[in-house]
């Protein structure tokens, strides 16, 4: 089993709509998460750190379900500049960092 | 404030053939972490540097070594290339070593193996 999964989409929805997708991971002891986007040929960037009560920024909201070991992410009213590859990170031990193979939005005018 | 920096930006080599990339982290980190990104996949764990020693080690073979200088900066060397290890190269520093800081990464470096 992969450390982290996420479905690759992609994710194809009109500006202004919602989209939220998924990611699992696979050791129960993983304690950080985090969201990074990529543009297209670009370094990932951090978009936020996931808590374990969950947390918002702006139109993003993102949620820890440890039971289930899933993370998600939340996108309310998109704008075209959310297009992008969104990777989920989860740390597999005191030092790595484990990156999922990413989902692509795309949002259309 | 510089972000990290990572040069070259891009490079063609032939099967064989040894290549150094370089990567200077942020002001104030001191940790550097490498990753191994191939087309259509996420970032994939190299290794990762602090205190000038290695701390981790993700899956890669021997061919793959790197270096950190007591400036922080570091270096990923990958000896015997294959066409395989063509890929966007990623270094990200942190402030510490622990997973919960932010890695912020430089550019890349895209490495072609002919």
């Amino acid at each position: 089993r992969k450390e982290v999964e996420q479905d690759p989409g992609p994710f194809n929805v009109p500006e202004g709509a919602t989209v939220a997708f998924n990611c699992t991971y696979s050791n129960s002891a993983s304690q950080s998460f985090f969201w990074y986007r990529q543009d297209c040929r670009k370094e990932p960037k951090l978009l936020m750190s996931v808590y374990s009560s969950g947390n918002e920024d702006g139109r993003f909201t993102a949620q820890l379900n440890r039971a289930s070991q899933y993370i998600s992410l939340l996108i309310r009213d998109s704008k075209l500049s959310d297009s992008a590859t969104y990777l989920c990170v989860v740390n597999v031990n005191d030092y790595k960092l484990s990156f999922g193979a990413g989902t692509t939005v795309t949002v259309r005018a | 404030d510089a972000g990290v920096t990572q040069s070259p930006t891009h490079l063609i080599k032939t099967r064989g053939q040894q290549v150094t990339l370089r990567c200077s982290p942020k002001s104030g980190h001191d940790t550097v972490s490498w990753y191994q990104q191939a087309l259509g996949q996420g970032p994939q764990f190299i290794f990762q540097y602090y205190e000038e020693e290695e701390r981790q080690r993700g899956n890669f073979p021997d061919r793959f070594s790197g270096h950190q200088f007591p400036n922080y900066s570091s270096e990923l060397n990958v000896n015997a290339l294959l066409l395989g290890d063509s890929a966007l190269y990623l270094c990200a520093s942190s402030l510490t070593p622990r997973p919960r800081e932010t890695q912020y990464f430089g550019p890349g470096t895209r490495l072609l193996v002919l």
